[in-house]
Order: C-alpha cells, then structure tokens, then sequence
C-alpha cells in the first residue's frame, strides 16, 4: 500500500557508468517530481511532470534525462554519472491545483553514491 | 522569485520544552506556506500548511504555526517536545510557475531533543 516507491533504494557506482532510478505512485495524482537533496540536506527540484508532459526543468545537466511512460510513473536517467551527482534523490507526487496550495508526497529517496 | 529562509541549522531543546523552529518567506504574491519533516533516511512528510484561511495552522503530532504577514515568518512550534520530535524540519513556500505548482524548501533545521 505505499504511496510513492522509488527504486533502487541504493545505488553504488563508478564515475562514467550510466543509472536509472525508478519511482511510482498509486495515488492518482497528476503531477510528479524529480528532487535531488545533496549532504547538507538541501532540497533543490530538478524535474516536474504533469499527465506525462515535462512542465518544470531547472537548470540540470542534460545527463540527466527524466521519462514518465504514465501519469504515474517517472522515471531518472543519468548518463556517464560524475562524483557531484553523489546525493538522495527524491521522488514526489502531487494533484495540480489552481492555486499551488497542495502537499506533496514523497518517496523514500535513492542514495546514489558514485566512486 | 520565492524563497525561504530558515534561522538556524541546528536547534537543540530539553524534552518537554518549547520547540521553536523560524521560517522568513518571500513572495510577490500571497503565499502558500508548508512545514515537511524528514526523519533519518526517509522521505519528508507534510506537518501542515498555510493555504490563506486561519492564520494559525494546526498540524500532526501537537506542531502549529502562525502566518504572520508584517513579519513575513511562518514559525512553527510545538508546546513540549517529545524525543521522537528529533528530526530534520523543511519550511516550503508554493507559488505558480508557468502555469504549474512550484514549491521551493528552505535549508532545513536540524531539531535535536536533549532527555
């Protein structure tokens, strides 16, 4: 009954090496995001889905490509992977509103550690 | 541009004292304001938010916070803190951009609880 899943939840790897993380969501919701959180704890929005369409992308690498095949899935591609791209990632879902007034839901992040 | 601010990276306090945590917002328009919680190697999770109806927001677990405009803060506190309080704390502020939610997080407060 998770809300929103990620995997893996680790990922160990050696600079140069090309990863993916998956994440789901089965509350229905319309809007996903892509979040990378670095060792001092801060969160930074990478990516934003919404019903499969790329609606926010901030100024990130472009060897890190997101997919959503569905409204609730998305997922994070990253190529040829650096020693910065060390952090937590975190995975997010949401209803889109009028306002901007709804929570998110996250996931448990994926720790991705590069060598 | 929103933004957040978060006073302190670090706050200490005895079990059954106050807690105290400080978030300055900025905003050109009327914000939409949110406290997450991230305990150790999880995802955050919502303790309330402030969506422009009572100024003073009740959240899970005792927290609540007060939306103070002339002061642009978003404070929260809880009465008497219970050691399963300690945690990271994320003040959040939501506008839109494009079009779509965008939600942007403070740095974080690390709430430790003294027994």
């Amino acid at each position: 009954d998770t809300a929103v899943s990620q995997t893996p939840k680790y990922l160990v790897t050696q600079m140069g090496n090309d990863k993916s993380i998956k994440c789901e969501q089965n509350l229905g919701h319309d809007t996903m995001y892509w979040y990378k959180q670095d060792s001092k704890k801060f969160l930074k929005i990478m990516f934003s889905y919404n019903n499969k369409e790329l609606i926010i992308n901030e100024t990130v690498p472009n060897r890190f490509s997101p997919k959503s095949p569905d409204k609730a899935h998305l997922n994070l591609h990253i190529n040829s992977l650096e020693l910065g791209d060390s952090a937590v990632y975190f995975c997010a879902s949401s209803y889109p509103t009028a306002s901007g007034s709804n929570e998110q839901f996250f996931g448990p992040g994926t720790r991705l550690t590069v060598l | 541009a929103q933004s957040v601010t978060q006073l302190g990276s670090h706050v200490s306090v005895s079990e059954g004292a106050l807690v105290l945590l400080r978030c300055n917002y900025s905003s050109s328009v009327p914000p939409y304001l949110f406290w997450y919680v991230q305990y150790p190697n999880q995802g955050l999770q919502l303790l309330l938010k402030y969506t422009s109806a009572a100024t003073l927001v009740k959240g899970i677990n005792g927290f609540e916070a007060e939306f103070k405009k002339s002061e642009t803060s978003f404070h929260l506190t809880k009465p008497s803190a219970h050691m399963s309080d300690a945690a990271e704390y994320f003040c959040a502020v939501s506008d839109r951009s494009g079009g779509y939610q965008k939600v942007t997080f403070g740095t974080g407060t690390k709430l430790q609880v003294i027994p």
